[in-house]
């Protein structure tokens, strides 16, 4: 079965600095793997998503990030974060079969410091 | 638009009482998918759903029950036998039957028992 380990629970970052979310996942071969952010009181809306090819994905709101095998790592970063990005952040793993079902991390909370 | 609709966005139960959320898409997906949020501890899954008429338990199904009579409608109900139904439940879908598709999410609605 495939998990999802966001290690960071809170981070606190000063606007206009750069960001860095951690994901690790564990799952047997080559994963599906998805940013997803949330706002208070909100759903969640998806940034990016990886399926192959190219391991630096671009997503919108100018966040970015990269696949790492060896690492099995599916970090997210932002070079210049914006007050509006203060929200909660979810790393995703799909399932590379029918079910094609979605196992979340904990979720990592940001905040920004103005 | 197309898009996924939950409603009520708030809902209140008195203890002992079943409630139904609704979830409805209009984005052609055949999968269907009810999670659960509570804080610090990310998306769990309850149930999802294929296809019509045919849905599989998800990791926290124990008091929960569900249909799919129509594509576009995927209800939940929570019973009394839910020990501690208060929290968010998010509806989403997915194309479904294929890899890495990502899933669509509501917007959500907060249960409280009352």
């Amino acid at each position: 079965a495939q998990s999802v380990t966001q290690p960071d629970i809170h981070i606190t970052v000063s606007e206009g600095a750069s960001l860095e979310l951690r994901c690790n996942y564990s799952y047997g071969a080559t994963p599906y793997l998805f940013w997803y952010v949330q706002s208070p009181g909100q759903g969640l809306q998806l940034l990016l998503k990886y399926f192959s090819g190219d391991t630096l994905v671009q997503g919108i709101k100018g966040f970015e990030a990269e696949f790492k095998r060896s690492q099995s790592s599916f970090n997210l970063r932002k070079p210049s974060v914006h007050w509006s990005d203060a929200a909660e952040y979810f790393c995703a793993v799909g399932a590379n079969n029918a079910g094609n079902m979605l196992t979340f991390g904990g979720g990592t909370r940001l905040m920004v410091k103005p | 638009d197309g898009g996924i609709t939950q409603s009520p966005k708030y809902l209140f139960r008195k203890e002992g009482q079943n409630v139904t959320l609704s979830c409805e898409q209009n984005l052609n997906h055949d999968a269907m998918y009810w999670y659960r949020q509570d804080p610090g501890q990310g998306l769990r899954l309850i149930y999802y759903s294929q296809i019509v008429n045919d849905f599989q338990k998800g990791d926290i199904a124990e008091g929960y029950s569900v249909s799919r009579e129509k594509k576009e409608s995927f209800p939940l109900t929570v019973t009394s036998a839910q020990k501690n139904p208060t929290a968010f439940y998010l509806c989403a879908s997915s194309k479904g039957r294929g890899w890495g598709t990502e899933a669509f999410f509501g917007q959500g609605t907060r249960l409280t028992v009352v």
